[in-house]
């Protein structure tokens, strides 16, 4: 499995753009790149994944540089609840999570 | 939640009893994953399986060992308890279709 890199801690003020990066140079070509978020001690949230093309749901967006060598989540309108820990994974059939970054939105 | 459930939710337990922890899915999906959760450690992989009687070893295997006879039921044993797997447990499955992932709610194992 690809080893991804992220950011230890992010803020973003309410109502904004929260763009959280992720590296992972070592991902192979049939790995996907999935986001999940944590919020406290509940089970991770699934978020959004894509392989190749950028990818939007209702949550976020995805955008997978073309090498695939890094990605971003998006989430376009930052609010309070979205104050969370953000994994991002390289996945295929072995799910290994990283530290992930705290996203702190404020006021 | 893709009809995930974990039993039991919370149990306390002597060092040396044997444990068993059981994720169950109503849908049939192919992957099924168990973690553990500590302060300052994340999310570690314990075991998971990609189908009935296929499993794997993750990266925090050892003192654990699982069991996958039916698709709906992936079962995690600590043969013999250990106050160093106090923790927080999570089920996860990857779906069949989407392959979207969904976590169960935990099973919070306390070993005294």
């Amino acid at each position: 499995d690809a080893k991804t890199t992220q950011p230890p801690s992010m803020d973003c003020a309410e109502g904004r753009a929260a763009n959280l990066p992720c590296n992972h140079s070592t991902i192979s070509g049939n790995e996907y790149v999935y986001w999940y978020r944590q919020i406290h001690s509940q089970g991770p949230q699934y978020i959004i994944h894509g392989l190749k093309n950028n990818e939007t749901n209702e949550m976020a967006s995805l955008i997978i540089t073309e090498d695939r060598k890094s990605s971003t989540l998006i989430l376009p309108h930052a609010t309070l609840r979205d104050t969370a820990v953000y994994y991002c994974i390289a996945f295929y059939g072995k799910l290994t999570f990283g530290q992930g970054t705290i996203l702190t939105v404020h006021p | 939640d893709a009809g995930i459930t974990q039993s039991p939710r919370h149990k306390v337990t002597e060092t040396g009893t044997p444990v068993t922890l059981r994720c169950h899915q109503t849908e049939n999906h192919r992957y099924m994953y168990w973690y553990r959760q500590d302060p300052g450690h994340g999310l570690r992989l314990i075991h998971y399986s990609y189908g009935v009687k296929d499993t794997d070893k993750g990266e925090v295997s050892d003192g654990y060992s699982v069991s996958r006879s039916k698709t709906e039921d992936f079962l995690l044993t600590l043969e013999s308890a250990t106050s160093s797997q106090t923790s927080v447990y999570f089920c996860a499955i990857v779906t069949s279709d989407s392959y979207e992932q969904y976590f169960g709610p935990g099973t919070r194992l306390t070993v005294t």
